[in-house]
């Protein structure tokens, strides 16, 4: 089974400009939750999905939004980049609502100039 | 909402040692505590986690304890070996209210250095 796949790998973007970001969780997982790791920092939440329905939300501005998909491949936006927001995107993958675990994809470095 | 602080932020050890990694919470309805190592340039990687109903859980070389009193719990590490160097990051997580445990909130992470 392949584990949780994430694109592009790499990002190069203009302050201003928006991206979207790509994630597909693992084979009969059905929620994704989208993380953000700034080098040298622990990943910090920025939502949840679950059966297309935001299920949480981490303090992130409005410019950040997320989407998912009937096949529960889901894509993260980012409009109006900051150098800020230069980082890690990270993926995970959970299999149900009531599961604990969360398995993490490779990540999206983006790095806003 | 929740905060975990996690010690010491670099760590460095010979071939064949312990290492141990502590870490802290503050929200007392956090009842899921995984650990992840991340080498570089890739994903966290689970390798071991705990819930509160349990006080320890082992899984070969690596071990994890939870003090819910003290709000602590840390992860053990034995017969450390090189390609144990990686960063190590707890998390804390919680289904109160109805939620999910869908919300990890990370400590800082630990540089753990095996030299061999």
């Amino acid at each position: 089974d392949a584990g949780v796949t994430q694109s592009p790998t790499h990002l190069i973007k203009t302050r201003g400009q928006h991206v979207t970001l790509r994630c597909s969780p693992i084979s009969g997982h059905k929620s994704v939750s989208w993380y953000q790791q700034v080098l040298g920092q622990g990943p910090q939440f920025i939502f949840q999905y679950y059966e297309k329905e935001e299920r949480g939300r981490g303090n992130f501005p409005d410019r950040f939004s997320a989407r998912q998909f009937p096949n529960y491949s889901s894509e993260l936006n980012v409009n109006a980049l900051l150098l800020g927001d230069s980082a890690l995107y990270l993926c995970a993958s959970i299999r149900s609502l009531a599961a604990y675990e969360q398995y993490f994809g490779p990540g999206t470095r983006l790095t806003v100039t | 909402g929740e905060n975990v602080e996690q010690h010491p932020s670099t760590l460095s050890v010979q071939e064949g040692d312990s290492a141990v990694i502590k870490c802290t919470y503050s929200d007392s309805a956090s009842n899921y505590f995984p650990w992840y190592k991340q080498e570089l340039g890739k994903g966290p990687q689970l390798i071991i986690d705990i819930r509160s109903n349990v006080g320890e859980k082992k899984d070969q070389r690596i071990a994890v304890t939870l003090n819910k009193t003290a709000k602590h719990f840390s992860l053990h590490i034995t017969e450390t070996q090189p390609e144990d160097s990686a960063v190590y990051f707890c998390a804390g997580s919680s289904n109160a209210g109805g939620t999910s445990y869908g919300k990890l909130t990370f400590g800082q992470g630990t540089i753990l250095t095996v030299h061999p």
